[in-house]
C-alpha cells in the first residue's frame, strides 16, 4: 500500500484565493483526519470523519474552512477565500485504530 | 474533552545516554496511548504505541510505561543516537485510537555527538 496520499505537497498561493488540498486514505481505514501544523499552534485538529461522515469539527478555524468526503477513498479540505495567517502545514491521517500520516501539504498564503 | 500535557517541551542529551518523556492524561475513559516521532520536514510517525491492559511495553531501544491510576505514561529511549533527534509527540484516545487521538504539544529531542 502506497500510504496516505495528499496532493498537492507544495502550494503557493495570493490572499483571497481559494485553496483545495486533497487526500487519498489507506484502503480499508474508516477514520479520516485533516491537522493542522503551525511552529506557534503545534499540531491541531480541524475535523474528522467516521465511514465517511463528519464526526468531529470543531477544530475548522472559520467559515472559510469547509472539508468533505464524497467516498471512502477521498477527501478534501477547502479554504475560501485563504489569508495570509491560514500558511502552515496541513497534514491528513486515515486509522483503522493506529493514525497513519500523510506527507503533508505546506500552504503559503502571499 | 481529554487534555494530554506532555513535558519537557526541549531536552538534550549526550549521545548515548538515555531519555525520557512524560505526559500526562485527564480522561480516565483514555486506553489507548501512541507515541510519535517527526523529523523536521516530514510526517509524524508512529513509534510504539501501549493500550490500557498493559504496563509496559518495549522495542529495541523504545519503551513505554503507563501508570493508569496516576494517568501518567513516558516514553524511554536508552543509548540515544543522533538520528533519535526530533520532536515526540504522546497521544491518548479513550476510542482505542479507531476516532479523536489527542496529541500532546510535543519535546524536541537534540542527541549531541
Amino acid at each position: 500500500d502506497a500510504g496516505v496520499i495528499q496532493s498537492p505537497r507544495h502550494e503557493v498561493t495570493e490572499m483571497g484565493q481559494e485553496v483545495t488540498l486533497r487526500c487519498k486514505p489507506i484502503s480499508g481505514h474508516n477514520s479520516l483526519f485533516w491537522y493542522r501544523q503551525t511552529m506557534m499552534r503545534g499540531l491541531e485538529l480541524l475535523i474528522y470523519f467516521n465511514n465517511n461522515v463528519p464526526i468531529d469539527d470543531s477544530g475548522m478555524p472559520e467559515d472559510r474552512f469547509s472539508a468533505k468526503m464524497p467516498n471512502a477513498s477521498f477527501s478534501t479540505l477547502k479554504i475560501q477565500p485563504s489569508e495570509p495567517r491560514d500558511s502552515a502545514v496541513y497534514f491528513c491521517a486515515s486509522s483503522l485504530g493506529t493514525q497513519y500520516f500523510g506527507p503533508g501539504t505546506r500552504l503559503l498564503v502571499l | 474533552g481529554e487534555n494530554v500535557e506532555q513535558h519537557p517541551s526541549t531536552l538534550s542529551v549526550q549521545e548515548g545516554d538515555s531519555a525520557v518523556i512524560k505526559c500526562t492524561y485527564s480522561d480516565s475513559a483514555s486506553n489507548y496511548f501512541p507515541w510519535y516521532k517527526q523529523e523536521l520536514g516530514k510526517r509524524p510517525q508512529l513509534i510504539i504505541d501501549i493500550r490500557s491492559n498493559v504496563g509496559e511495553k518495549k522495542d529495541q531501544r523504545i519503551a513505554v510505561t503507563l501508570n493508569k491510576t496516576a494517568k501518567h505514561f513516558s516514553l524511554h529511549i536508552t543509548e540515544t543516537q543522533p538520528e533519535d533527534s526530533a520532536v515526540y509527540f504522546c497521544a491518548a484516545s479513550s476510542s482505542g485510537g479507531y476516532q479523536k487521538v489527542t496529541f500532546g504539544t510535543g519535546t524536541k529531542l537534540q542527541v549531541i555527538p
